[in-house]
């Protein structure tokens, strides 16, 4: 079936300006995690939704950046007046209803160049 | 303070040599381990989830065993296809958000 999907995979931006990422999560997934993986790094957290609850927006670096989901389903996160330290892969993250162990699925990511 | 680090940061093989990677953590409460397998320009991909100490799983040419401090990804004569960074990552407390390590770049040459 069809897995995480994110667009565009690729984006250059001018610094200062306002980009705009998007995930499409596995159908029935109710989890939605957002991670940023600069190069040669691990895995940084981001943003976790999870049903109608509030999400935990513990990672987000600053308030530049933020996160949402609309029905459930598709989220987008938009990063304000980007800096050229904000270049890296987005990279998002669905799994399905569980205790919370549940292996993640990612999508291939969104490159992210601010110039 | 919860962490986990992976070693070595890189690993090169010739094809048929076995070795292991490690995941060493300081968790409260570990809740899972997890290993993924990520290749160049592509997402994560997950391989196995080991919950208590002892534990072990199996996928083709890998086995992921499980301690108290530490985590191994041991890989029998591995093929050049299995070139990829292996990434562990746990589940602390309360939290239902993954922690990665930095992972180890694997190279199998033939």
């Amino acid at each position: 079936g069809a897995g995480v999907s994110q667009s565009p995979s690729n984006k250059v931006t001018e610094k200062g300006k306002d980009v705009e990422l998007r995930c499409d999560p596995i159908s029935g997934h109710t989890a939605l995690y957002w991670y940023r993986q600069s190069l040669g790094q691990g895995l940084e957290f981001l943003i976790y939704f999870q049903g109608n609850s509030a999400p935990d927006k513990s990672g987000l670096p600053s308030d530049r950046f933020s996160a949402e989901r609309t029905g459930g389903s598709v989220s987008t996160l938009t990063i304000q007046r980007t800096q050229q330290e904000d270049s890296a892969v987005y990279l998002c993250a669905s799994s399905p209803p569980g205790q919370g162990d549940s292996p993640l699925h990612f999508g291939n990511g969104t490159r992210l160049t601010v110039t | 303070e919860d962490q986990v680090t992976q070693s070595p940061e890189a690993l090169r093989l010739q094809e048929g040599e076995s070795s292991s990677l490690n995941c060493s953590y300081t968790v409260s409460g570990l809740r899972g381990l997890f290993w993924y397998r990520q290749d160049p320009g592509k997402g994560p991909e997950f391989l196995f989830t080991l919950y208590s100490a002892g534990e072990e799983k199996e996928k083709e040419r890998l086995k992921a065993t499980l301690t108290k401090k530490e985590s191994f990804l041991h890989i029998t004569a591995p093929k050049p296809e299995d070139s990829a960074t292996y990434l562990c990552a746990f589940l602390s407390g309360g939290y239902n958000k993954l922690i990665f390590g930095a992972g180890t770049r694997l190279a199998v040459h033939p």
